[in-house]
């Protein structure tokens, strides 16, 4: 298995723009998590899928942010418009219904 | 609410030095428990996870933890480190509550020196 796939690896941009990250899970997994990465904070969980549904979202930042699921293999993390404090490592991760969560490799944003 | 604390941010050891980084977690419930790594550039690696049974958990590479309950502890330890052990460690709990999403600690940095 080619474990969590997640594209771009990095992506600078600017102020304003918009950003779309992708992730596809690993095959036959039914969960799907959005982690950011930043110094200040360290990991936090912005959204997570079960089974092709968000489930939970408090994480997400603001209304700039939005995900989606449209099948079980292939997520979007979008931000619309980006600012220079999003920049961070976000990072896709998956699992098997309660069982371990494997990470990507992570994206990491550099907004100008 | 659920969180995890580990109390040490920056580690620094010489190799063959043994190794313990702390953890504690704050939940009333049943948790199942982590320790992720990160080595510098690459992703988050599980090391060895807790979910119930025998509290003494053996990891990849040496690494082993121990879950106190009683204590609300779930510390990392290797006896002998080595160089190649530098990276960011990460002490995570997961919930049937939160949908087994993971709550992670700050992370402690680990330089290995020579």
């Amino acid at each position: 298995d080619a474990g969590v796939i997640q594209s771009p690896r990095h992506e600078v941009t600017e102020m304003g723009q918009e950003v779309t990250l992708r992730c596809k899970p690993i095959s036959g997994h039914n969960s799907l998590f959005w982690y950011r990465q930043t110094m200040m904070r360290g990991l936090e969980l912005l959204i997570y899928f079960n089974n092709n549904v968000p489930i939970d979202d408090s994480g997400m930042p603001e209304d700039r942010f939005s995900a989606k699921m449209p099948n079980a293999s292939f997520s979007t993390l979008k931000i619309q418009p980006s600012e220079p404090r999003d920049s961070a490592v976000y990072f896709c991760a998956s699992s098997h219904l309660a069982d371990t969560q494997y990470f990507g490799p992570g994206t990491r944003l550099t907004v100008l | 609410a659920q969180s995890v604390s580990q109390h040490n941010h920056h580690v620094i050891l010489s190799e063959a030095a043994s190794l313990e980084l702390g953890c504690n977690y704050s939940y009333g419930g049943t948790v199942n428990l982590f320790w992720y790594v990160q080595y510098p550039g690459q992703h988050l690696q599980l090391l060895l996870k807790y979910f119930s049974g025998d509290p003494l958990v053996k990891g990849i590479k040496g690494f082993e933890a121990e879950f106190i309950k009683s204590k609300f502890s779930f510390n990392l330890r290797k006896p002998s480190v080595q160089w190649s052990d530098t990276a960011e460690y990460f002490c995570a709990l997961d919930n049937s509550n939160s949908g087994y999403a993971l709550n992670f600690g700050k992370g402690t940095s680990l330089l290995v020196t020579p």
